[in-house]
């Protein structure tokens, strides 16, 4: 089975600086995805950036990156320029790439127990 | 694209009675997930539909749940007899998928059960 940890349970940033919040992952499989999602006070999750493990690029997106380092299993979310709006709990995910006979199990995401940001003004 | 919706948002009840939450994907998505999250964990998987069909449960999933999703559409998911230990955040996700592509789960705002 695979899991996800989140080593850093809370992490704040001034406001226009940079932060980075850690992720490691175990797993046998060879193709998979990452992802990094957002989970502002009392608002519903939304996803904030994706890797697919078969690309060596990392992802950007915005003021979003990450360092995908798949021999360590590390997927790390570096946030540039941070905002206030950026302040919210932030959940690393793993899923299965693997097609299977039901197409079940393959689709669901495993979570790591999150990182609460806080964004100081 | 109004988003995935989940009601009630809150629901508070007494040990031993059936609750039931509804969610509607985003419409066209033809695969929906329910996650639980309770408080310092992340969302953890309890089932999966792909249209009507329920493909996967989750061990977390025990006798006292149940999860419907007729005709493909919206999602029910039941869970008879509730104990303080269901008190959670139940959280619902859709997507489109098809064979070999990728496609993002969309959430929603989650149900926040508490149980008395």
């Amino acid at each position: 089975a695979q899991t996800v940890t989140q080593s850093q349970p809370e992490m704040s940033v001034q406001e226009a600086e940079t932060v980075t919040l850690s992720c490691t992952y175990d797993t046998s499989e060879s193709d998979y995805y990452l992802f990094w999602y957002k989970q502002p006070p009392s608002r519903q999750m939304i996803l904030v950036i994706r890797q697919e493990a078969y690309k060596q690029q990392n992802a950007t997106e915005n003021r979003f990156s990450v360092n995908f380092q798949k021999a360590a299993k590390s997927f790390s979310l570096k946030i540039s320029d941070s905002q206030l709006g950026d302040a919210a709990m932030y959940f690393c995910a793993y899923r299965s790439a693997r097609i299977g006979n039901s197409g079940g199990s393959n689709y669901k995401l495993t979570f790591g127990k999150g990182t609460l940001l806080t964004v100081n003004p | 694209d109004t988003g995935v919706s989940q009601n009630p948002r809150h629901k508070i009840t007494k040990r031993g009675q059936n609750v039931t939450f509804r969610c509607d994907p985003i419409s066209e998505h033809n695969r929906l997930y329910w996650y639980r999250q309770t408080l310092g964990q992340g969302p953890e998987f309890l089932t999966y539909f792909q249209n009507e069909a329920q493909l996967e449960k989750s061990r977390l999933l025990s006798d006292r749940f149940s999860a419907e999703r007729p005709k493909g559409s919206f999602s029910t998911l039941e869970i008879q007899r509730t104990e303080q230990g269901d008190s959670a955040m139940y959280l619902c996700a859709s997507s489109f998928g098809r064979q070999g592509w990728f496609y993002t789960q969309y959430f929603g705002p989650g149900t926040r059960l508490t149980v008395l």
